[in-house]
């Protein structure tokens, strides 16, 4: 069956470093992969897609990688603020339907 | 601009009670439209979704239904809940055009 994995376990970094949330996929050939942003008690909000010809995409200090050989993709936050401190999901299109499957997430904690 | 409205924001209900919550689009015609659900710490999962006025697909058996009844209106229904509806629900809309999900601001269900 399609899976998507996060790491469950909560990141913590010291601000001004970069950090990097993984997403790994089995079972799909996703055309993109979609990063979104999640505060608590509220909606998921979007951030980027990536397509399966691109290989990286950059938005101001967001990075997302996509590598669908290794069926992974990346999310990098460079100079990472207290303000980034969220929940961060992935999420890819089923094979059929192309209805989006989102990840558990990864929750992000920036401390100053 | 589009924007999407869900409400209740939060709604308590015993057992047994009826359920609807509705959801309304603004600023764009024919979306494509979900219903998920987030329970405490967990993934979305995909409820229902709609490409059309009257066209429903159901993900998940369960006691909820959907109805979409105009272009920029979705309703998620339950004749008897069930303490296992309890959770997050989140509507959200995108297009062929438009393939980054928007969510409403969700609604916190607690069946007590």
């Amino acid at each position: 069956s399609q899976k998507i994995e996060q790491n469950s376990e909560a990141l913590n970094i010291q601000e001004g470093k970069t950090a990097t949330l993984t997403c790994n996929y089995t079972n799909y050939s996703p055309a993109y992969l979609q990063w979104y942003r999640q505060d608590p008690g509220r909606g998921p909000v979007f951030l980027l897609l990536i397509r399966e010809n691109e290989k990286e995409k950059r938005k101001e200090r967001l990075k997302v990688t996509f590598d669908t050989t290794l069926k992974q993709s990346l999310f990098h936050i460079t100079a990472s603020q207290p303000a980034d401190s969220a929940t961060y999901l992935c999420a890819l299109p089923r094979n059929q339907g192309g209805k989006l499957i989102f990840g558990q997430g990864t929750e992000l904690s920036v401390k100053p | 601009s589009q924007t999407i409205h869900q409400w209740p924001a939060t709604l308590v209900q015993p057992v047994g009670s009826p359920l609807s919550l509705e959801c309304t689009v603004e600023g764009t015609s024919n979306p494509n439209l979900y219903w998920y659900r987030q329970a405490a710490g967990r993934g979305l999962q995909l409820l229902f979704y709609s490409v059309g006025i009257g066209q429903i697909s159901s993900e998940v058996p369960q006691n909820l239904s959907a109805s979409r009844p105009q272009d920029r209106q979705f309703i998620l229904s339950s004749k008897k809940l069930l303490l296992s509806d309890s959770g997050f629900y989140l509507c959200a809309w995108n297009s062929d055009r438009v393939y980054g999900y928007t969510f409403g601001s969700g609604t916190r269900l607690t069946v007590v």
